[in-house]
């Protein structure tokens, strides 16, 4: 049982190059989501989606896009990375649609740097 | 907007002492989750508890117990004769019934070192 897989483990970029961080989960959950952590912040939300096509924003938004073509994947492009963006990232799934009570199961993370 | 204040940044102790971890919760739904996560040294995040607005009783499992008391907005977790394998950061969450963004609002972490 695989669960909530994320690549790659680690990445490191340059200033305003493009990355796409994969999540897939075999769960069947409608409902993903992307989480970044930093030293003293907690986990804030990126974006997430309820279902396949849909997809809306979170707290953090801004420099990343997102896309939900099917219910497995969940992939979070930076579009031009900033050092800001150097963070651990977090994709997560969660079973029921609208279910707020239920936990949700996070991926292994992806430790990302910016130069 | 909910928020979630865990005050302790860090705490030590020494094995077998128990320990209390504070998180205090602030959201305007009357329905609402809480949930506590645990992140050892190797960086994954894992599922401790969830505990529902509308059920005040407190949980023991083992050496863990909470304490969710909502006149206090507070949903304290204890590590009773507490472990090295106990090290961690622990966060305490908050989901909301009717919250647009579904997802999980975070305190910042406590970072728990239990010295041999």
């Amino acid at each position: 049982n695989a669960g909530v897989t994320q690549t790659p483990k680690f990445q490191v970029l340059k200033t305003g190059q493009s990355m796409t961080l994969q999540c897939a989960q075999d769960m069947n959950h409608e409902y993903m989501s992307w989480y970044r952590q930093d030293p003293g912040m907690g986990l804030r939300l990126i974006h997430y989606s309820v279902g396949a096509g849909i997809t809306d924003q979170g707290e953090v938004p801004n420099g990343y896009n997102v896309s939900r073509s099917t219910t497995e994947d969940f992939p979070l492009r930076l579009l031009s990375a900033a050092p800001s963006q150097t963070s651990v990232y977090f994709c997560a799934s969660r079973a029921g649609l609208g279910e707020p009570n239920q936990p949700q199961h996070f991926g292994d993370g992806t430790r990302l740097s910016i130069l | 907007a909910q928020k979630v204040t865990q005050a302790q940044t860090e705490i030590s102790v020494v094995e077998k002492e128990d320990v209390t971890l504070d998180c205090v919760y602030e959201t305007r739904d009357t329905t609402y989750y809480l949930f506590w996560y645990k992140q050892p040294p190797s960086g994954e995040l894992v599922f401790l508890i969830r505990r529902n607005s509308f059920d005040e009783q407190n949980e023991i499992s083992g050496r863990y117990s909470w304490n969710f008391q909502k006149s206090t907005s507070s949903f304290n977790f204890t590590i009773t004769a507490s472990q090295v394998v106990d090290s961690a950061v622990y966060f305490c969450a908050l989901s909301e019934e009717g919250g647009g963004a579904d997802g999980l609002t975070f305190g910042k972490g406590t970072h728990l070192i239990i010295q041999p």
